[in-house]
């Protein structure tokens, strides 16, 4: 779908070095999430945005950071990448919160860290 | 227990049958979502419903607000329906069910 874009599709990186995923959307939604998928745990919510330099935390926020400096782009950041932190990652953007009109996902990042 | 609980967690079937995938949630909720995620990994929006019933093609998804339980029913299956089905709730944010694994066998 092109309304959202993940970039990189696939990473492989060691452990301690940092690492950017980048979150794209052409669609001017206001919300932005960024998920991570692990085998038994379903999706979990890592952080999210309501607007420009407006974030939050999600329910397993630590080790990761976030940025939005533009309405289009939402960076997450690991500061120094872990093997717990391999997994997949997803995007994700709604018009709103709780979200009355549904949400668009990204094809998501996997990511390795050894 | 989890707020968002579904059922059964793998299902395999053959072509053709009627396939019934339930979920139930204990929280309050505005909206009820049903997902597809293939193989390949992309997660797509089939529905998103705060009563009654919505149909989309083979697909019918019904909740049950009193009860809090939610069902996706997809008539005559086919293997490209084989994908893992995800429930989530609405609450302040999504809170999600930990997925139905559909095989359907020609």
């Amino acid at each position: 779908d092109a309304g959202i874009t993940q970039s990189p599709r696939h990473k492989v990186t060691e452990t301690g070095t940092p690492v950017t995923l980048r979150c794209h959307q052409t669609e001017n939604h206001r919300y932005m999430y960024w998920y991570r998928q692990d085998p038994g745990h379903g999706l979990r919510l890592i952080h999210y945005s309501y607007g420009v330099k407006d974030t939050d935390k999600g329910e397993v926020s630590d080790g990761y950071s976030v940025s939005r400096s533009k309405t289009e782009d939402f960076l997450l950041t690991l500061e120094s990448a872990t093997s717990s932190q391999t997994s997949v990652y997803f995007c994700a953007i709604s018009e709103q919160s709780p979200s009355e009109y549904g949400y668009t996902f990204g094809s998501g990042t996997r990511l390795t860290v050894v | 227990k989890n707020e968002v609980e579904q059922s059964p967690q793998n299902l395999t079937a053959q072509e053709g049958e009627f396939i019934t995938i339930n979920c139930s949630y204990s929280v309050g909720i505005s909206a009820l979502h049903w997902l597809q995620q293939h193989p390949g990994g992309g997660i797509v929006s089939l529905f998103m419903l705060s009563s009654g019933k919505k149909k989309h093609g083979r697909l019918i998804a019904t909740i049950n607000i009193q009860e809090k339980h939610s069902s996706l029913h997809i008539t005559a299956s086919h293997p490209r329906d084989s994908a893992v089905y995800i429930c989530a709730v609405t609450q302040y944010q999504l809170i999600w069910g930990a997925g139905t694994k559909l095989i359907i066998k020609p």
